[in-house]
């Protein structure tokens, strides 16, 4: 079946401009997730998304940075007025429930100019 | 709150040298205890996993024991090789939130 996807696979915007990034978890999946991973970093939580509740924000590095998911599909990260610092690869992954697998997309590299 | 901390990297070995990479948790409750691992140029991918104490997971001559009396869960290979060069995650769950949390991933080189 289908695993994660994440789009775009590559983005180069300016400093100042907003991105969105997308993600499609796999199917039926509640969990979803939001990393940044810098290069040769290890990973950055940034949000958590479980069914119909609140998500955990407690990763997002500043008021920059967004992100929403309708229902248990799709999610969008946000980030407003990019800066260069935000540069890196922006991860999704997502699981079904409980202590199952985990699976990630491949990620967006981000580069800001 | 519940997390993982794992051995800084990065960890540089001979082929054919004995590998130990140490995971230490804090939670409450009993977490269920994993190992990903991300290979040059690839997504992460599970490596292993134990779901209780004493449990060993393994895979691909990596084993991983949860030792719930030292809190830990640490990764070992006897004889590492080339293509084991990775950065390696370990991460728990919990379920008081049904949480998944990643340490921050220790990078292993291997050379021959």
């Amino acid at each position: 079946g289908a695993g994660v996807s994440q789009s775009p696979s590559n983005k180069v915007t300016e400093k100042g401009k907003d991105v969105e990034l997308r993600c499609d978890p796999i199917s039926g999946h509640t969990a979803l997730y939001w990393y940044r991973q810098r290069l040769g970093q290890g990973l950055e939580f940034l949000i958590y998304f479980q069914g119909n509740s609140a998500p955990d924000k407690s990763g997002l590095p500043s008021d920059r940075f967004s992100a929403e998911r309708t229902g248990e599909s799709v999610s969008t990260l946000t980030i407003q007025r990019t800066q260069q610092e935000d540069s890196a690869v922006y991860l999704c992954a997502s699981r079904i429930t409980g202590p199952d697998t985990q699976y990630f997309g491949p990620g967006t590299r981000l580069t800001v100019l | 709150g519940d997390s993982v901390t794992q051995m800084e990297g990065p960890v540089t070995l001979s082929e054919e040298a004995f590998l130990t990479i140490n995971c230490t948790y804090t939670a409450t409750g009993y977490p269920s205890l994993f190992w990903y691992v991300q290979y040059p140029g690839e997504g992460l991918q599970l490596l292993l996993k134990a779901t209780k104490a004493d449990d060993k997971g393994s895979n691909k001559g990596f084993e991983a024991t949860y030792r719930k009396e030292t809190t830990s869960f640490h990764l070992e290979k006897g004889s590492v090789q080339v293509s084991d060069s990775a950065v390696y995650f370990c991460a728990l769950w919990t379920y008081n939130n049904n949480d998944m949390r990643f340490g921050a991933g220790t990078r292993l080189t291997v050379k021959p």
